[in-house]
């Protein structure tokens, strides 16, 4: 399996702010990818981010809102900008390995 | 579009009892790949179980097996002799075989609760 951490577990941010996440894993990996998960629901996949190339958005995600990074096999950020309200969720990252996708433990944001 | 769909929002077990969270899902792909996933309190995303589509045989993992019936779509989750830590969100979850496609489409998910 791979473990994978996250950078805040959480943060209250203003509105209109802007905050990047971090998430590390501990071993080389293809494929990382970034969900949402809104209160009480279900996860929502926002983007997959492969190292090397541009990350792939999902409908109704959009890169000037979600800018994602992956400079390793390791590494990647997503930055929630001009936050509003409505982004107050937990954002989690996952790596595909083996076939099976592991978690971080997520970041809680409130958006105040 | 892959959909997966849990029909439970609730389920409550008492300790030691056995209990089964449906699944449904609905794709045109032969070969995928069906999880269920485990979300306490905690936040942190639990794998349970995996079910390869070409298999035939039911995963098991010790008190975690799944009925998969691959014409009818279903997946479900029984979980025998309840622990009280097993209380958590399940989410069933499906992905292809498409080697650099593996994004996991979820369901609503399920809450179980265990009586004690």
């Amino acid at each position: 399996s791979a473990v994978i951490s996250q950078k805040p577990s959480r943060d209250i941010c203003q509105r209109g702010t802007s905050l990047t996440i971090q998430c590390q894993v501990d071993s080389q990996v293809t494929m990382m990818f970034w969900y949402r998960q809104q209160p009480g629901q279900s996860l929502t996949l926002i983007a997959t981010a492969n190292q090397g190339s541009e990350a792939t958005y999902e409908s109704g995600f959009v890169i000037d809102k979600f800018p994602i990074s992956r400079p390793n096999l390791t590494f990647s950020t997503l930055t929630v900008s001009n936050m509003s309200p409505e982004d107050s969720s937990i954002y989690l990252c996952s790596v595909s390995y083996r076939v099976e996708q592991y978690f971080g433990p997520g970041t809680r944001l409130t958006v105040t | 579009a892959q959909t997966v769909t849990q029909s439970q929002p609730e389920m409550s077990v008492q300790e030691a009892e056995t209990v089964t969270l449906s699944c449904t899902y609905d794709t045109s792909e032969s070969d995928y790949y069906l999880f269920w996933y485990k979300q306490p309190p905690s936040r942190q995303m639990i794998l349970v179980i995996r079910q390869e589509a070409y298999k035939q045989q039911n995963a098991t993992e010790n008190r975690f097996s799944v009925n998969f019936q691959k014409a009818a779509k279903s997946f479900s989750l029984k979980i025998s002799d309840s622990q009280l830590g097993d209380a958590a969100m399940y989410f069933c979850a499906w992905t292809t075989s498409n080697f650099g496609n593996e994004k996991l489409t979820f369901g609503t998910g399920t809450r179980l609760t265990i009586i004690p």
